[in-house]
């Protein structure tokens, strides 16, 4: 079946360490995004990708970064930089570039500091 | 800038009842989509409806049913007869255009969460 990975589903990270989420997909889809959720709030954009080679900041990137080398993977590493790193971290995708094209989502990493 | 806003932190209801889901947004841009969202215990997010805002059509699905109002930027959910399944997180959700500076990600509302009780 179709669909999103997110591997791991729990990460513990220790301090000055860097850590990389993992996000594949295989439904062909172009854009991939990175979204972080803390408890009582939304998801907030960390960074998205439209297509290979290619992505832009959104707007927590600070203490972050990612990768597009292939269409299907969409890796995010959290790192040392970002303080405050506890969260459940949500990869998404999308068919198109355009904004009317519903975005289809991973089951999360929960990220910990130990 | 986009926003989105769901004035309701949380909501309980009796099994049965009906209830509303108030999602309102902001934006510039004439043409846009709004979503919503449901997150489950589980954590993942499951898409249910997409709108356009060229089209102010209510829908309905099964008990669920939406009412998207330009003249008042609401794009309402309401889930009839409510069930202890549909006990989640449900977000609002609107996608950008020319005015958004985050290509077409998400803007998200906060959440609504509720709780249906036998």
């Amino acid at each position: 079946d179709g669909g999103i990975t997110q591997s791991p589903k729990y990460l513990f990270r220790k301090e000055g360490q860097n850590v990389t989420l993992s996000c594949e997909q295989n439904l062909n889809h172009d854009a991939m995004y990175w979204y972080r959720q803390d408890p009582g709030q939304g998801l907030r954009l960390i960074y998205y990708s439209q297509i290979v080679n290619d992505f832009q900041k959104g707007d927590i990137a600070e203490g972050y970064s990612v990768s597009r080398e292939k269409k299907e993977s969409f890796p995010l590493t959290v790192t040392s930089a970002q303080k405050n790193p506890t969260a459940f971290y949500l990869c998404a995708s999308s068919k198109g570039t355009i904004g009317n094209q519903p975005q289809h989502f991973g089951d999360g990493t929960r990220l910990s500091i130990l | 800038a986009q926003k989105v806003t769901q004035a309701q932190t949380e909501i309980s209801v009796v099994e049965k009842e009906d209830v509303t889901l108030d999602c309102v947004y902001e934006t510039r841009d004439t043409t846009y989509y709004l979503f919503w969202y449901k997150q489950p215990p589980s954590g993942e997010l499951v898409f249910l409806i997409r709108r356009n805002s060229f089209d102010e059509q209510n829908e309905i699905s099964g008990r669920y049913s939406w009412n998207f109002q330009k003249s008042t930027s609401s794009f309402n959910f309401t889930i009839t007869a409510s069930q202890v399944v549909d006990s989640a997180v449900y977000f609002c959700a609107l996608s950008g255009g020319l005015y958004s500076n985050s290509g077409y990600a998400l803007n998200f509302g906060k959440g609504t969460s509720l709780l249906v009780t036998p």
